[in-house]
């Protein structure tokens, strides 16, 4: 079957840095999306990942190793409007997205 | 950048009823479109994928009479929640398959928020 994980909340101050880590195990590979999602609003695109590697953008970075069906989103310079849940999205042979549950990331000061 | 409407973005309606939901993309054309739904601190479900000019598929468990989906454009799918009931009240979010974008990715509408009393 296809499946994404993701943990499902992780806390951090702000001012630092945050790893939000992403496994998956899907039928095809055409990519992998990381999404933003603020409580009641609908998911924005971040990132979008299909070679191996880190794609830096502004205080986001997110790595992919298809080899190990992995990936991480990275957030620098934590702000408090960071705290929302982040959602990794595989595409799969038939272009189809496969979400996970989302990661709710809560920021304190 | 690719922009999606959603309209309308809350409607409240007595059981037994029908709503409609538009998805429009603004500003590219979407062949592919796909409705979700979301309850509250749960993650996005998708319930089926609008083809223009096709019928819509639909996934497993999502009944095809009651959430009848139209994409007769290339810019316009909708929704329509038939005979509706308190337990569809949820989140429906609609996105848009930019083809010609960078990534094929997919850009979202701001959600509509359905309560069914």
């Amino acid at each position: 079957g296809q499946n994404i994980d993701q943990p499902t909340e992780m806390t951090a101050t702000e001012g630092a840095i945050v790893q939000i880590n992403c496994t998956y195990q899907t039928s095809g590979f055409n990519g992998l999306f990381w999404y933003q999602q603020h409580a009641g609003e609908a998911p924005t695109f971040l990132s979008y990942n299909v070679l191996d590697g880190l794609e830096e953008k502004g205080r986001f970075s997110s790595f992919l190793s298809r080899s190990k069906g992995y990936s991480y989103l990275l957030l620098k310079e934590l702000q408090m409007k960071d705290s929302a849940s982040y959602l990794c999205a595989v595409s799969d042979s038939n272009y189809q997205l496969i979400w996970g549950a989302g990661t709710k990331l809560i920021i304190k000061p | 950048g690719a922009v999606v409407s959603q309209h309308p973005s809350w409607v409240i309606c007595k059981s037994g009823t029908s709503v409609k939901i538009e998805c429009r993309s603004l500003d590219f054309q979407a062949t592919t479109m796909f409705w979700y739904r979301q309850f509250p601190k749960q993650s996005l479900m998708l319930m089926a994928t609008s083809n223009e000019g096709s019928k819509a598929t639909y996934e497993q468990g999502v009944e095809k009479d009651k959430f009848l989906i139209n994409h007769a454009s290339l810019t316009l799918s909708t929704l329509t929640v038939t005979s509706a009931h308190p337990e569809d009240s949820s989140f429906y979010i609609c996105s848009a398959r930019d083809n010609g974008g960078d990534y094929n990715e997919q850009f979202f509408g701001p959600g509509t928020r359905l309560t069914v009393l």
